[in-house]
């Protein structure tokens, strides 16, 4: 089974900075199959990018995915205060990474 | 308008069996596979199945293979997660989700459920 590891398990930043978050795979996998999802406290998870770079319907210009192989990235810039959250990487529509807590420095 | 909407909190005692439910609409429900994702308390996202309501196809994690069963009626659409003997460690929330899957396009859960919270004690 593919394994999906995230990277940091915490980011401390501040609004208008830019967020990286990684996701690094086990094996090899098709960048179309790769997804990232946002959660709030208390909230389900939302859909943010599929297809390792391609926006949902709805989601801010300012969230982008990129990436290819076993490396992805979620790219999220001018932060807002609405963005801090956590956020999973998804492969293949099942396993998801365990998660980057983005939270206000 | 596509909603997913889920069954009420449970609170059960080890051993008893629960059956949740997760009901779909807005769209055509046997045309999409339905996933259910587990999340115990401060912890991750975690993949458990999926079942496809047109014929009933099912996929579980290795993880929880033989620890749930998922299962559709595509008659009322809704979809289920039962327990036959329930451990103190299935206390967690649980999520269905709408997975979208289109081979070489992608795959992913784009419409999710409010949630059930679960809670098994004695």
């Amino acid at each position: 089974e593919i394994v999906l590891t995230q990277s940091p398990g915490t980011l401390s930043l501040s609004p208008g900075e830019r967020a990286t978050l990684s996701c690094r795979a086990s094996q090899i996998i098709s960048s179309s199959y790769v997804a990232w999802y946002q959660q709030k406290p208390g909230r389900a998870p939302r859909i943010l990018i599929y297809g390792a770079s391609r926006r949902a319907t709805g989601i801010p210009d300012r969230f982008s995915g990129s990436g290819s192989g076993t490396d992805f990235t979620l790219t999220i810039n001018r932060l807002e205060p609405e963005d801090f959250a956590v956020y999973y990487c998804q492969q293949y529509g099942r396993t998801f990474g365990q998660g980057t807590k983005l939270e206000i420095k | 308008e596509v909603q997913l909407v889920q069954s009420g909190a449970e609170v059960k005692k080890p051993g008893e069996s629960l059956k949740i439910s997760c009901k779909g609409s807005g769209y055509s429900f046997t045309s999409y596979w339905i996933g259910w994702v587990r999340q115990m308390p401060g912890k991750g996202l975690e993949w458990m199945g999926i079942i496809h309501p047109g014929d009933s196809d099912t996929r579980y994690s290795p993880s929880f293979q033989g620890q749930v069963t998922i299962s559709a009626d595509k008659s009322i659409g809704t979809a289920y997660l039962q327990w036959s003997s329930l451990k103190a460690s299935d206390s967690a929330m649980y999520y269905c989700a709408r997975h979208f899957r289109v081979a070489t396009v992608a795959y992913y859960f784009d419409y999710w459920g409010q949630g059930t919270l679960v809670t098994v004690s004695s």
